[in-house]
């Protein structure tokens, strides 16, 4: 009954280090995406992905890459890590989006600190 | 643009008490509106859902929400609090179309023994 896990938990970067956040799920959900908690400003969408080979930028992508090569897996890169990176990321999938936004399914979140 | 407004960012009520946690939303076409509960240190979890039909709706841990389309609110409401419901509460709204959901900036609940 694992849902959506993410990998790691807690990382800490230096300013310009690479890094990739793992996300699966065990749902065959073909709706995936990431999200960015910073206080006072609520979840903000970086990427989704609406099944294997698609995806697609939300509201800040910048700084961040993404693919789909499986319904399973959707990992999170940040390509040369800025201090203003520094948040926690949840990874969230759904069945349905399109026409009838459905229920999303959260992971436990991955606090990035980057120095 | 789409948006929701989460207007306040703390509250504060005695366990017992009554709550109410506000949400606006400003949305085109016919909305599909969610209430999360985030825990310290944990992900979103689902509360409850409009997607159409009765306007009152019953989640999960004894929460309900009304949705007022004339106010373009969907305020969450509880009878009385426990402790346990200590925690961040995010109103967001599913753009059917668009792939995307917009999330309020959350109110964050603190429960007085």
């Amino acid at each position: 009954n694992a849902g959506v896990t993410q990998t790691p938990k807690f990382q800490v970067l230096k300013t310009g280090q690479s890094m990739t956040l793992q996300c699966a799920q065990d749902m065959n959900h073909e709706y995936m995406s990431w999200y960015r908690q910073d206080p006072g400003m609520g979840l903000r969408l970086i990427h989704y992905s609406v099944g294997a080979g698609i995806t697609d930028q939300g509201e800040v992508p910048n700084g961040y890459n993404v693919s789909r090569s499986t319904t399973e897996d959707f990992p999170l890169r940040l390509l040369s890590a800025a201090p203003s990176q520094t948040s926690v990321y949840f990874c969230a999938s759904s069945l349905q989006v399109q026409v009838n936004p459905g229920e999303l399914f959260f992971g436990e979140g991955s606090r990035l600190t980057v120095l | 643009a789409q948006s929701v407004t989460q207007p306040d960012i703390h509250i504060t009520v005695s366990e017992g008490a009554s709550l109410e946690l506000r949400c606006n939303y400003s949305y085109g076409a016919t909305p599909y509106l969610f209430w999360y509960v985030q825990s310290p240190g944990q992900g979103l979890q689902l509360l409850l859902k409009y997607f159409s039909g009765d306007t009152l709706v019953q989640g999960i841990k004894g929460f309900e929400a009304e949705f007022k389309r004339s106010q373009s609110s969907f305020n969450l409401r509880k009878p009385s609090v426990h402790w346990s419901d200590a925690a961040e509460y995010f109103c967001a709204v599913g753009a059917s179309g668009t792939y995307k959901y917009i999330f309020g900036t959350g109110t964050r609940l603190k429960v007085l023994a």
